[in-house]
């Protein structure tokens, strides 16, 4: 089962930060937090992911909390292409399966 | 980054017939894949897991009679959706990852491919 909880939808203006909220209250110790999107139809697309640190990527940032009960994706400049839905997933310990929740659909605004 | 492909992209079959859908992993050799069945406004939802030269892990509800998955070399598995039906229209989507010890694996994801059941 998905072990985290995001906003159903999101807008954001092109050229502004887009800031996608995530929470995995249950997370553990070394379970990694992934951040994947999919545009409409297409295969999810992968984005990011951290454990304890902040990460940046040519993408986007992911800023973790210190408890790591919760996370955010930053896409620093959206522009229209980034029109998706956006999952974080937690990646359990005892496997590589990954369990995708509802996501965030976010409309990126001319 | 590594690719993986699906094929066929989309498939149109009467009901009761049996539908094959492959995965290969282009660049790398994948230890481990996945399959993923997603209904429309839905998110992905894990069907199982596909190790080389082993049986599938099915998650729990689906049926392992009905969708038969194989997995017969590193770089190819296969979903067969068997006696198919309407129900079973749906976007089918693989991932593979290359297990290395102490590396975080990614996942690497194919395009889809859409199945429609008349």
């Amino acid at each position: 089962d998905a072990k985290t909880t995001q906003p159903t939808s999101m807008d954001c203006a092109e050229g502004r930060a887009a800031n996608l909220p995530c929470n995995h209250s249950t997370i553990s110790g070394n379970e990694y937090v992934y951040w994947y999107r999919q545009i409409h139809s297409q295969g999810p697309q992968y984005i990011i992911h951290g454990l304890k640190n902040n990460e940046t990527n040519e993408m986007a940032s992911l800023i973790i909390t210190e408890d790591r009960k919760s996370s955010t994706l930053i896409l620093p400049h959206a522009t229209l292409r980034d029109t998706a839905v956006y999952y974080c997933i937690v990646r359990p310990n005892t496997g590589n399966q990954f369990y995708f929740g509802t996501g965030t659909s976010l409309t990126v605004i001319p | 980054g590594a690719v993986v492909s699906q094929h066929p992209s989309w498939v149109i079959c009467k009901s009761g017939t049996s539908v094959k859908i492959e995965c290969r992993s282009l660049d790398f050799q994948a230890t481990t894949m996945f399959w993923y069945r997603q209904f429309p406004k839905q998110s992905l939802m894990l069907m199982a897991t596909s190790n080389e030269g082993s049986k599938a892990t099915y998650e729990q509800g689906v049926e392992k009679d009905k969708f038969l998955i194989n997995h017969a070399s590193l770089t190819l598995s296969t979903l067969t959706v068997t006696s198919a039906h309407p129900e079973d229209s749906s976007f089918y989507i693989c991932s593979a990852i290359l297990i290395l010890a102490g590396l975080n694996n990614e996942q690497f994801f194919g395009p889809g491919t859409r199945l429609t059941v008349l």
